[in-house]
């Protein structure tokens, strides 16, 4: 049973276009977050919600645009993509909003062409 | 600004060696401090999760610590074997709001 569980694992994509990658966990997790990983490796959130509601939004362009249709999902849509968005996307869920423990999906490797 | 910042970048050393990794943080008002491993290609794994009212956790041949006072945490592993080889990170958590270190890649030398 995968706690937390994103699609797809990986997508190649043209610049120019649209995708989505979708998360669900099965935790009973109050919050979940996306994370993106660049080719250094390096981890920045993105995005953060806590029962369906925005929480965190860094700098990310509106081109990325997070969707929760309930507590067990977080789904991110990305429009016009560009070639600096290839990364490996996470998602993580916690149980509640301000102390718990980051559970981990496997990521989401982005290529865009 | 790196909020939190992990040295050594790369550390490889020989089977049975006991080995500590260091994490630093700018921000003392931290509500946990967590370490996790990422296999290559793989996601994240929570290895131990320190709240801010504790100074250590310990499982199996990991222990981590933390002095929020000097803004540090470590992760010290004990007899280190191949299968430890891996990038460890640590984040700390404030608010609903993790920062991650680059992490330190470990490679154990059967």
């Amino acid at each position: 049973d995968t706690a937390v569980s994103q699609t797809p694992k990986y997508l190649v994509t043209q610049m120019g276009n649209d995708k989505s990658i979708k998360c669900e966990q099965n935790l009973g997790h109050d919050t979940m977050y996306w994370y993106k990983q660049d080719s250094k490796k390096f981890l920045k959130i993105m995005f953060s919600y806590n029962n369906k509601e925005l929480i965190i939004n860094e700098t990310v362009p509106n081109r990325f645009s997070p969707k929760s249709p309930d507590k067990a999902h977080l789904n991110l849509h990305i429009n016009s993509l560009e070639l600096g968005d290839s990364a490996v996307y996470f998602c993580a869920s916690s149980q509640r909003f301000d102390d718990g423990e980051l559970f981990f999906g496997e990521g989401s490797r982005l290529t865009v062409l | 600004k790196q909020e939190v910042t992990q040295i050594p970048a790369a550390l490889s050393v020989p089977e049975g060696e006991n080995l500590v990794l260091n994490c630093s943080f700018t921000d003392s008002a931290i509500y946990n401090l967590q370490w996790f491993r990422q296999d290559p290609g793989k996601g994240l794994t929570s290895l131990l999760l320190i709240q801010s009212s504790q100074r250590e956790q310990t499982s199996g041949r990991l222990n981590a610590s933390l002095d929020k006072s000097s803004g540090r945490s470590t992760l010290y592993i004990a007899a280190s074997q191949p299968g430890d080889s891996a990038t460890y990170l640590c984040a700390r958590g404030n608010n609903n709001d993790m920062r991650f270190g680059a992490g330190t890649r470990l490679t154990v030398k059967p």
